[in-house]
């Protein structure tokens, strides 16, 4: 069966340090993967898919910037926060094709 | 550009009792997909039902039933039996283009003992 992880679980860090947020897919192969970004009782801003290795495809301008390095890892990096990168980052993917979206479990980022 | 409307904010229901949650939508596609997901408090988003566009029955899972108006663009979910268990936001989703998924703004759910 397929699975997805993302880590970390949590994560605070200060204004202007790095952010590197990771997300792995198992027991499928070449998905589709989307980051998201919900704020606090929000609905899901989608801010990155890739439909294969090195595909990247940016939906809201901001300075996060996604990396696909492997055809199940994606990656959402950073190279300085800001205060409102602040919010829970979910990884999704689906199998090509338009069906349903499968979920991790999420990462909160706070910073500070 | 397509949307997803959540009209109900938050809504309540008592412990066995029916609720209906409203979802409209605007696409100019011919073929898409519409999903009602939903995430309790883990904020683990779970899929609650599916409909493909090109189906004219209601898709039915257990106690989640949807009311799918294609014409009218509108895409509700029915709970029967509300279980505590149910309490959660609720999100309609429909898809756009080849990729990409348009999420609504979401409805609470209290479920009262």
């Amino acid at each position: 069966s397929q699975t997805i992880h993302q880590w970390p679980a949590t994560l605070v860090q200060p204004v202007g340090s790095p952010l590197s947020l990771e997300c792995t897919v198992e027991g499928t192969s070449n998905p589709n993967l989307y980051w998201y970004r919900q704020a606090a009782g929000r609905g899901l801003q989608l801010l990155f898919y890739s439909v294969g290795i090195g595909q990247i495809s940016s939906e809201v301008p901001q300075n996060l910037s996604a990396s696909r390095p492997q055809d199940r890892q994606f990656i959402l990096s950073s190279k300085k926060l800001l205060l409102s990168d602040s919010g829970f980052y979910l990884c999704a993917w689906t199998t090509q094709g338009m069906n349903e979206q499968f979920f991790g479990p999420g990462t909160r980022l706070t910073v500070l | 550009a397509q949307t997803v409307t959540q009209s109900q904010p938050e809504m309540s229901v008592q412990e066995a009792e029916t609720v209906t949650l409203s979802c409209t939508y605007d696409t100019s596609e011919s073929d898409y997909y519409l999903f009602w997901y939903k995430q309790p408090p883990s904020r683990q988003m779970i899929l609650v039902i599916r409909q493909e566009a090109y189906k004219q029955q209601n898709a039915t899972e257990n106690r989640f039933s949807v009311n799918f108006q294609k014409a009218a663009k509108s895409f509700s979910l029915k709970i029967s039996d509300s279980q505590l268990g149910d309490a959660a936001m609720y999100f309609c989703v429909t898809t756009s283009g080849t990729y990409k998924y348009i999420f609504g703004t979401g409805t609470r759910l209290k479920v009262l003992a």
